[in-house]
């Protein structure tokens, strides 16, 4: 099955300082890719979709400028979380599309600890 | 009209008992149906999925039972084994995609499996 992989796994970063994730389709070519995060004990809120080549489409409330994503090729895309905050504390997950467009599959997650 | 709502919250089965997870949805545009197995720590793995135009569909010991007229769908785990313990998102798209499309997840329910 389409296997998408996301690095680091856990990080932890002081406050303000900024951290990047990325995430990757190791065997399908995306062209969207999804970021969502996800509280404890609670269910998947998306973030961002990101598109090949073009700028990132947010969910309303989610800082533009403060979760940066870019999708520069078929199989990359990262999330950088810029000045941490303890509040950004939480569980990010990426998901790819693969071209047929209705399957989706999920990276691991990255545990994300601001301190 | 873009929810999809999921119940019970939490559900504790005995080990061979069959688990039944329900969710319901008011879109009538959503065409695909998918749910998701997450275990603690990780991110959603795609479990089984459905298309509105079968009322049913069997992965193993996994059915999904989908009644368009109600706009219900259901899953089914025959046979509960204690390795099946997870969290289970329901979830709804629409196909073919467009590039705002995206999947609505449900609240997940926490299902334990008793030995």
């Amino acid at each position: 099955g389409a296997v998408v992989s996301q690095h680091p796994s856990r990080v932890i970063c002081k406050s303000g300082t900024s951290v990047k994730i990325e995430c990757r389709s190791l065997d399908f070519q995306a062209t969207t890719m999804f970021w969502y995060r996800q509280f404890p004990k609670q269910s998947l809120m998306l973030m961002a979709t990101s598109n090949e080549g073009s700028k990132a489409t947010y969910e309303q409330g989610v800082e533009k400028d403060k979760f940066l994503i870019n999708h520069a090729s078929l199989t990359l895309s990262t999330l950088t979380v810029t000045s941490a905050h303890p509040e950004d504390s939480s569980f990010y997950i990426c998901s790819a599309r693969d071209e047929r467009g209705y399957e989706q599959y999920f990276g691991p997650g990255t545990r994300l600890t601001v301190t | 009209q873009q929810q999809v709502k999921q119940s019970p919250q939490s559900l504790i089965v005995q080990k061979g008992g069959i688990s039944i997870i329900n969710c319901a949805y008011e879109n009538t545009a959503f065409d695909y149906f998918p749910w998701y197995q997450q275990f603690p720590g990780k991110g959603p793995a795609l479990l089984i999925a459905i298309r509105p135009d079968v009322s049913e569909k069997k992965e193993g010991r996994f059915t999904i039972s989908f009644n368009k007229s109600a706009k219900q769908f259901s899953l089914h785990i025959m046979d509960s084994q204690p390795g099946d313990s997870a969290t289970y998102f329901c979830a709804a798209s629409m196909i073919p995609y467009s590039s705002a499309s995206k999947i609505i997840f449900g609240s997940g329910t926490r299902l334990s499996i008793r030995p």
